[in-house]
């Protein structure tokens, strides 16, 4: 696998704004996956996008995922204090099973 | 399902001492993995386990770590000994595959002096 680039590394927004996050990634990919970790917690998985899809949504959450600039997107709506998290993406390659490799992550912070 | 456990939640301990951290996987999940966290470094993939055989550890800093998975429910990553550098958040997570998502564990906060 191979470690996702996110961009920004930090980003700070009010209450009710939409929060935007970008990742980059080097080779073809066979899924690109989205984490949350809060403050002292482990990653939870977010999304998970396939190679073939484009655009995936789950509840405020929109991903999407241009192969040919080999960037995702995360975008939250309508944000709120509890989306103040560091976030994480990070792919598999088609080339072989191997396990995700993190980068340093977008620390959102949400102020009421 | 109560998703991974580790334990213990919080370690502190003497430069020197034996460390050894467990994680329970999610029962059913067949790849699990070990990671540590810093400031400096980020989220470090230490080892990997599918069907509780080890597939790479290149990511063990020493000779001093080792870890193992003796069954499908168990992990343990050991420290001996242990140095003050060791000090992080050490992560477990599970997954049903390697193209799966991961459920992480809260972790194991390690602190030597």
């Amino acid at each position: 696998s191979q470690q996702g680039e996110e961009d920004p590394q930090a980003l700070s927004i009010q209450e009710g704004e939409n929060a935007t996050m970008n990742c980059s990634y080097k080779t073809s990919i066979n899924n690109l996956q989205w984490y949350r970790q809060n403050s002292g917690r482990g990653l939870v998985h977010l999304i998970l996008i396939r190679s073939n899809e484009r655009e995936k949504h789950s509840g405020r959450l929109r991903v999407t995922l241009d192969t040919s600039k080999k960037s995702s997107s995360l975008l939250i709506t309508a944000s709120r204090a509890a989306d103040t998290a560091s976030y994480f993406c990070a792919a598999h390659t088609l080339s072989g099973n191997t396990p995700l490799v993190f980068g340093k992550g977008t620390r959102l912070s949400v102020i009421a | 399902d109560a998703g991974v456990i580790q334990s213990p939640r919080h370690e502190v301990t003497e430069m020197g001492q034996e460390v050894t951290l467990r994680c329970k996987p999610i029962s059913g999940h067949n790849s699990l993995f070990w990671y540590r966290q810093t400031m400096m470094r980020g989220l470090e993939l230490l080892i990997y386990f599918n069907n509780n055989v080890p597939i790479d550890d290149s990511g063990m800093p020493e000779d001093r770590f080792s870890a193992k998975m003796p069954n499908a429910s168990f992990s343990t990553l050991k420290i001996q000994p242990s140095e003050p550098r060791d000090s992080a958040v050490y992560f477990c997570a599970s997954s049903r595959g390697l193209n799966y998502g991961y459920t992480f564990g809260s972790g194991t906060r390690l602190t030597v002096v």
